[in-house]
């Protein structure tokens, strides 16, 4: 089973913060993804990296940006926080065989 | 492009009966079937997955799921829910090349006493 870490689990910040969404896995997958979802929704890519130094934008347009420095690590960040980025935020990382593992989440609040 | 329908947005049931939580997908290639849970405030969690092979996969908690190529469904069923069952369910698929996954809107499966 893959380990995956989201921090924070929970974040609450004012209209116009930068934030950094962290997400981290020990498995040395190269597939890593950044999911948005609101409550009760389906889940929206909002970006992926296929290995270091290789990142795309998803299918929902988004105004945060990723980097893929190392494999294990894959942050995601806001550089002015907006009400209407108030959302859940999942980072998952793929197998060769295509399952994808998925960490706990980010609950972002924007007030 | 492949994309997946959960015919159900929600399904309330009593404990200890059956339940089968519908899914269509479409694509024009080849495709792996995944169905996942997600529990409030947690991430998605494989229940199972649909590879080659056999069509009834068999998952974690007596869920399983079976491969009806013809009607392009992976419906999943449990015989006898239980209270703990009650969760967000996701059906989703992904093709067998870049693997790229798109997820259905969700059933939220709600088991009564």
């Amino acid at each position: 089973e893959a380990d995956i870490y989201q921090t924070p689990r929970y974040l609450v910040i004012g209209t116009g913060k930068k934030i950094t969404l962290e997400c981290s896995q020990t498995m040395g997958h190269d597939k890593m993804y950044w999911y948005q979802q609101d409550p009760g929704m389906e889940l929206h890519l909002i970006h992926y990296s296929y290995g270091v130094n290789s990142t795309e934008k998803g299918d929902l347009s988004s105004e945060s940006t990723v980097s893929r420095i190392r494999t294990e690590h894959f942050p995601l960040t806001l550089e002015s926080a907006r009400p209407s980025h108030t959302s859940q935020y999942l980072c998952a990382s793929r197998t060769g065989r295509a399952e994808q593992y998925f960490g706990p989440g980010t609950r972002l609040t924007v007030t | 492009a492949q994309s997946v329908t959960q015919l159900d947005s929600q399904v309330p049931v009593f404990e200890e009966a059956p339940v089968e939580l519908r899914c269509n997908y479409s694509s024009s290639v080849s495709v792996y079937l995944f169905w996942y849970v997600q529990y409030p405030n947690q991430g998605l969690q494989l229940l199972l997955k649909y590879l080659s092979g056999s069509t009834l996969v068999k998952g974690i908690n007596g869920f399983e799921a079976e491969f009806n190529k013809s009607q392009t469904s992976f419906h999943l069923r449990k015989p006898s829910v239980h209270i703990s069952d009650t969760a967000e369910y996701f059906c989703a698929v992904s093709d067998m090349g870049a693997g790229d996954m798109r997820f259905g809107a969700g059933t939220r499966l709600t088991v009564k006493p």
